[in-house]
């Protein structure tokens, strides 16, 4: 069984801060999907790393693959109260054909204005 | 273009009863994945279809069903409700899965 643990599960900071989200497992995946998701809506898709040691920036968001593709980072940098939310991590399968998604724990972000 | 759509947003049913929900995937996705989400298991795989055949199956009871139509329309059925299927039921499409999922915005199922 594939598992994902994100860290930390709660994360609260000032308006202004920087942090970092971690999601590690022990499987390898094709793909790391990050999503955010908010109160009664489903998750909306931020990124995806495909390649082993890929590092992806949108805007103040960085989204780093582990190099053996078991692990991934969301390093966010001066955060906003608009970056509230779940923060959810997912591995897509290495098999064509066996593309779920195994989604990880969650991180609740709360950004204090 | 129209996301994906899910009807109805919200449900309630008693226990043992039966309940169809719908998912509209954006149009040229031929996969349609379903997912539960709960407060303590967090979101949950149940099962994946393309092109009308389920690819893939999670660990739910087989009161948990669905199908895909051909034109990528997709029901999930859960028979003989349980307290505990109480939960946000999302699905998800996508043209290649491991290239990230659209979501719609859920059924919130509730049981009593």
């Amino acid at each position: 069984t594939q598992l994902l643990e994100q860290s930390p599960q709660f994360l609260s900071i000032q308006e202004g801060e920087n942090l970092t989200v971690y999601c590690n497992s022990s499987s390898v995946f094709s793909s790391l999907q990050w999503y955010r998701q908010e109160p009664g809506e489903g998750p909306v898709l931020l990124v995806t790393v495909v390649t082993g040691g890929e590092v992806k920036k949108l805007k103040r968001l960085t989204f780093q693959f582990g190099d053996a593709r078991k692990d991934s980072s969301l390093h966010i940098t001066a955060a906003q109260p608009g970056d509230t939310g779940l923060y959810l991590c997912a591995g897509a399968g290495t098999n064509f054909g066996n593309e779920k998604l195994t989604f990880g724990t969650g991180t609740r972000l709360t950004i204090i204005p | 273009k129209a996301g994906v759509t899910q009807t109805p947003r919200y449900l309630i049913k008693t226990r043992g009863q039966q309940v169809t929900l719908s998912c509209s995937p954006i149009s040229g996705h031929r996969s349609v994945s379903w997912y539960q989400q709960t407060p303590g298991q967090g979101l949950q795989f149940l099962f994946e279809y393309f092109s009308e055949t389920q690819r893939n199956k999670g660990n739910f009871p087989g009161r948990f069903s669905g199908r895909q139509f051909s034109n990528s329309r997709s029901e999930m059925n859960v028979s003989t409700l349980e307290l505990g299927d109480s939960a946000l039921y999302l699905c998800a499409s996508s043209f290649q899965g491991a290239s990230g999922y659209t979501f719609g915005s859920g059924t919130r199922l509730t049981v009593v």
